[in-house]
């Protein structure tokens, strides 16, 4: 089973609108964290945002917000007033505490377009 | 240095030939990561070090694979008798510890070194 599920292949949002990509996770630690970064055309990785699984409060950086989701097993990326430089891939990933790797666990990404 | 930096950017070769990736992690981080991300895919783990620890070796994906770190500085990553299917963005990342939960172990990636093998 994946351990990180992103069901949205490709999304388009006006600019200056909100828009929410999903991820949907699966681990059955109580301890892990979930990131989520993006990748414009560029290919570089860029950090966005992370979550605790054991923070109360959403996460916030600037535009960008986690709407976690603990029960259901979700950690969706809400960016508000998207911007013509969002248009990227975004990766949701999750860290288990008990994973034999220790590594980061991708899903296979979210590909935003934002429409002038 | 300011972040990761990996070389080449590029890389063309043949069928069969040997390649090696280089990557510079961040100064002060123990935690070095090797990704391969194929064409529209998600990030594949490959190999990862932490400081003078035994790597984790156990996302290569056959023996033609390799990696090397010496110390908590450069990495090399070795592809022998390239295959087509070997075609893709190898990226690198560091961090400051591995495996720690907290947002502050958060992973900074290079640019990548792009293999296409002909």
């Amino acid at each position: 089973a994946q351990k990180i599920t992103q069901t949205q292949p490709g999304m388009f949002v006006q600019e200056k609108e909100a828009v929410t990509l999903d991820c949907t996770y699966d681990t059955s630690d109580q301890s892990y964290g979930l990131f989520w970064y993006k990748q414009p055309s560029s290919g570089e990785m860029i950090f966005l945002i992370y979550q605790g699984s054991y923070d109360e409060q959403n996460a916030t950086e600037g535009r960008y917000s986690l709407n976690f989701q603990k029960a259901r097993k979700s950690a969706n990326l809400v960016i508000s007033a998207s911007q013509l430089g969002d248009s990227a891939m975004y990766f949701c990933a999750m860290r288990e505490a008990g994973g034999s790797q220790g590594n980061l666990i991708f899903g296979k990404g979210t590909k935003l377009s934002v429409k002038p | 240095g300011a972040g990761v930096s990996q070389s080449p950017s590029n890389k063309v070769t043949e069928k069969g030939k040997d390649v090696e990736l280089r990557c510079d992690p961040i100064s002060g981080h123990t935690a070095l990561y090797w990704y391969r991300q194929r064409l529209g895919q998600g990030l594949e783990f490959l190999i990862y070090f932490q400081g003078n620890s035994a790597p984790d070796k156990s996302g290569l994906p056959s023996d033609r694979f390799s990696a090397e770190r010496t110390g908590e500085s450069v990495s090399t990553l070795t592809i022998q008798r390239t295959q087509q299917e070997d075609s893709a963005v190898y990226l690198c990342a560091s961090s400051l510890q591995r495996g720690g939960l907290s947002g502050a172990n958060v992973l900074t990636f290079g640019a990548g070194s792009r293999l296409t093998v002909l």
